[in-house]
């Protein structure tokens, strides 16, 4: 069964802390890409990556970071210095072709208290 | 700055009827639009998308119009069922780039 796993599905951490939020997939896409989204704001991205180690930042990657060291997994860190870092995150893959659309995962919903 | 505009956060609709979402777009270097549907607390998933070569797709009860003079599309459900309540999303790009720009949704609400 093809698809796109995010891990967990809710999170909960203290203010302050570094969180790391799991996105696998086994569609074999080079493409991977993380949002975030918040009411009223639509999807915002914050990094994508089009191939194993390489990865470029988004319209709002401050305060977080990524890694893409397997084709199959894209983690992204959520830092201390990520200043509202409680939204609904989702995870995203694309195939090759120049029309290929994106294939969701179905999101960790974050928390800091 | 949003280059993808919907600006109708919610729609309600009788179940039979036609619903109707817009959406506006600023960049006109976008050449490939997408519409996806959203339930809470899930992904998107992928409804429909349209080329810039075409003014229309259709695909069963799905139906997206394309007005590039306008930069507007839109996406036409005909009949509605309740089950097609969820957030709409439309999104846009260029085949010069690997990023989507997202608009910020619409609520359907289907009633019965």
């Amino acid at each position: 069964d093809g698809g796109i796993t995010q891990s967990p599905k809710y999170l909960f951490r203290k203010e302050g802390q570094n969180v790391t939020l799991s996105c696998e997939q086994n569609l074999n896409h080079d493409a991977m890409y993380w949002y975030r989204q918040d009411p009223g704001q639509g999807l915002r991205l914050i990094y994508y990556s089009q191939i194993v180690n390489d990865f470029q930042k988004g319209d709002i990657a401050e305060g977080y970071s990524v890694s893409r060291e397997k084709k199959e997994s894209f983690p992204l860190t959520v830092t201390s210095a990520q200043k509202n870092p409680t939204a609904f995150y989702l995870c995203a893959s694309r195939g090759q072709g120049a029309r290929d659309e994106q294939f969701f995962g179905p999101g960790t919903r974050l928390t800091v208290l | 700055d949003q280059q993808v505009k919907q600006n109708s956060p919610s729609l309600s609709v009788q179940e039979g009827r036609i619903s109707i979402l817009n959406c506006d777009y600023t960049n006109s270097m976008f050449d490939y639009f997408l519409w996806y549907k959203k339930y809470p607390a899930e992904g998107p998933t992928f409804l429909i998308s349209i080329s810039s070569i075409k003014d229309k797709n259709e695909d069963g009860r799905f139906t997206v119009f394309l007005n590039k003079s306008a930069k507007h599309l839109s996406l036409h459900i005909v009949p509605s069922q309740p089950g097609d309540s969820a957030v709409y999303f439309c999104a846009a790009s260029s085949n010069t780039g690997n990023q989507f720009y997202f608009g910020t949704g619409t609520s359907l609400t289907v009633i019965p």
